[in-house]
């Protein structure tokens, strides 16, 4: 069974701070793994993505891979009141279209 | 419209009753998924489609029944409703790629 495991918060930080999230997964195989964020009520969207070991940056956004360690990893900087939401991560195994499984997601606070 | 959508947003149903949350895309993606959404559980996955009369179960397919005769539909069926499957149904679509769309969802109640 694969498990993608966050910790489920609430993280808090305040405003123009670096938000820092983590996740861990325990199926070796996998090749892709993706943020996506969730206000309340509302269907997740996609953050970013990530293959390869290493950062990746997308704007405030960035995306960390560590396969050995079984591990990824977002950072937000400069966080504002708009981040704050549920911030889901996923891991696939690249079969069937990127059939994801997630972790349950961590709530993100940004305080002003 | 352009892009996936459920129907209904909102239904209330009793126990054993047959219920079907609709899913439809407009961008012809191969793949299409059903998860459900609980409190402390994150998505789960339900089923998924590969392509139109190809369907796979997922982590928690017990209760449910999918089809897809075309493309651009996947409704998910459940067959005897029970308290235990109140949750937010999501759908989603997959070209193949690395993005997944996700519709608004359906917030079922059973009661």
């Amino acid at each position: 069974q694969k498990e993608v495991e966050q910790n489920s918060g609430p993280l808090s930080v305040p405003e123009g701070a670096i938000a820092s999230l983590n996740c861990t997964y325990s199926d070796r195989g996998s090749q892709s793994f993706f943020w996506y964020r969730q206000y309340s009520g509302k269907s997740p969207e996609l953050i970013m993505f990530i293959y390869s070991n290493g950062d990746k940056e997308d704007g405030r956004f960035t995306a960390q891979l560590n396969k050995a360690s079984q591990y990824v990893s977002l950072l937000i900087r400069d966080s504002q009141p708009s981040d704050s939401a549920t911030y889901l991560c996923a891991e696939s195994t690249q079969e069937y279209g990127n059939k994801l499984v997630f972790g349950a997601g961590t709530i993100l606070r940004v305080k002003s | 419209d352009a892009g996936i959508t459920q129907s209904p947003r909102y239904k209330i149903t009793e126990t054993g009753r047959q219920v079907t949350l609709m899913c439809h895309q407009t961008w012809s993606h191969s793949y299409m998924f059903w998860y459900r959404q609980d409190l402390g559980h994150g998505l789960r996955l339900i089923y998924y489609s590969a392509a139109a009369d190809i369907t796979d179960k997922g982590e928690v397919p017990d209760g449910y029944v999918v089809s897809r005769s075309k493309t651009e539909n996947f409704p998910l069926t459940l067959e005897s409703a029970t308290r235990s499957q109140t949750s937010v149904y999501f759908c989603a679509s997959n070209p193949g790629g690395s993005e997944a769309f996700f519709g608004q969802g359906t917030r079922l109640t059973v009661v």
